[in-house]
């Protein structure tokens, strides 16, 4: 099972900065078939990105992912209000599928 | 409106089964799998299985391997997912989700499952 770890657990920034987020896996995910989400509280997650650095359709571009095989990030370019929730990337090259713990971005 | 409705909130007692449903609409349900995800209170989503709706192929994470069965529908555009044997640590909120290749890019609102005597 390939793990999923993010660092950090929790990010504090202030609204217009730049958040970067990141996710390690415990080994190489084939075709960096990695996802990220969003998750507001009390809310379902919201699907950011796919395969690592593709936007899902109607996410604004401040919004971008990058990395392969083992390292990931997302950053959020300039902090706006509706952004600080948690973040999760996902893995699904290989079975089972797995998330990562989350990171909270919270308003500084 | 492509949107996944699950059924609502339930109250079992441990050693019972809950049942829950997700209702697709707005696409074609046979060409997207759905998957279920938990989130137990104040933690983080932990994947539970996948069922393809084309074909009815599953797989289901190991931690709740022979308790769970996931199935679909065609003919009303709705997924189960059962649960037996519940366990107090089963409590979480449920989650539906459409699978495309294996992103999750379309959730149900989620359904809370509380276990307790």
């Amino acid at each position: 099972e390939i793990v999923l770890t993010q660092s950090p657990g929790t990010l504090s920034l202030s609204p217009g900065e730049r958040a970067t987020l990141s996710c390690r896996a415990s080994q190489s995910v084939t075709s960096n078939y990695l996802a990220w989400y969003q998750q507001k509280p009390g809310q379902a997650p919201r699907f950011l990105i796919y395969a690592a650095s593709n936007r899902a359709t109607g996410i604004p571009d401040r919004f971008s992912g990058n990395g392969s095989g083992a390292d990931f990030t997302l950053t959020i370019s300039r902090l706006e209000p509706e952004d600080f929730a948690v973040y999760y990337c996902q893995q699904y090259g290989s079975s089972p599928w797995t998330f990562g713990q989350g990171t909270k971005v919270e308003i500084k | 409106q492509v949107q996944l409705v699950q059924s609502g909130a339930e109250v079992k007692q441990p050693g019972a089964s809950v049942k829950v449903s997700c209702k697709a609409s707005g696409y074609t349900f046979t060409s997207y799998g759905i998957t279920w995800v938990r989130q137990a209170p104040g933690q983080g989503l932990e994947w539970m299985g996948w069922i393809s709706a084309y074909n009815g192929n599953r797989n289901y994470a190991q931690k709740v391997q022979g308790r769970v069965t996931m199935t679909t529908d065609t003919s009303t555009r709705t997924a189960y997912m059962e649960l037996r044997r519940l366990r107090p640590d089963d409590t979480a909120v449920y989650y539906c989700a459409r699978v495309h290749v294996g992103w999750f890019d379309l959730w149900g609102q989620g359904t809370l499952v509380t276990v307790s005597s």
